[in-house]
């Protein structure tokens, strides 16, 4: 059974700032693997999708890497800004149609 | 292009009574989930239409919840008797295809409290 965990559970840093999340998944077997912004009351966003056979992908200041072996992808944010600040959920897909969630990272950037 | 759609947004109800909730979505996606979030868990996969027709619903807790998609466009998730337990955020998707490059797209989730 896919279980993911997402490192730290929150975290807050001025504007500016480079910073990583940090997402695990245990089981390898994975189609590939999303990151999601969800912001308060809202649906989610999706990111960045990285298929199994790719390492990272990159859009505007966001970039997502895999390591499928290790079990581990991260989502790199540069230069934060204010609206930044969400809730980031990274996925597992498993057999095509199931997505295995973490709990996510709550972001808060400060002015 | 809409996005995915559900109502209510909000639903307040008493232990025992029925809801249903209804997702719209985007047109010509073929498949439909429905996904939940409780309070302090991670959002889980309850099921999964490819238009009509159930694929996965390994995820769906008990026979309180009936999820249909008649006719294989917008889908119902039927919850009867609610318990306290069922409270938390529904959260409905849909994608056009099955693939590694296709991802879901989430509708804004429907808040449901069982009191």
């Amino acid at each position: 059974k896919q279980e993911v965990t997402q490192i730290p559970a929150a975290l807050s840093v001025p504007e500016g700032e480079n910073l990583v999340l940090n997402c695990s998944f245990t089981d390898s077997a994975i189609y590939n693997l999303q990151w999601f912004r969800q912001d308060p009351g809202k649906g989610l966003t999706s990111l960045l999708l990285i298929q199994s056979s790719q390492r990272e992908q990159t859009s505007g200041r966001l970039n997502a890497s895999l390591d499928k072996s290790s079990g581990r992808s991260t989502l790199y944010i540069a230069a934060s800004q204010p609206g930044d600040s969400a809730t980031y959920l990274c996925a597992a897909l498993s057999g095509y149609s199931t997505l295995t969630f973490g709990k996510g990272t709550m972001l808060l950037v400060s002015p | 292009e809409a996005g995915v759609t559900q109502f209510p947004s909000h639903s307040v109800i008493e232990k025992g009574q029925t809801v249903t909730l209804r997702c719209d979505p985007i047109s010509g996606h073929d498949n439909l989930y429905w996904y939940r979030r409780v309070m302090g868990k991670e959002i889980k996969f309850l099921l999964h239409f490819v238009k009509e027709s159930k694929q996965d619903e390994s995820g769906m807790p008990n026979n309180r919840f009936l999820a249909e998609r008649t006719g294989g466009t917008y889908s119902t998730l039927k919850v009867q008797p609610a318990e306290l337990e069922d409270s938390g955020v529904y959260f409905c998707a849909s994608s056009r295809q099955l693939s590694s490059t296709d991802t879901q797209y989430f509708g804004p989730g429907t808040r449901l409290t069982v009191l």
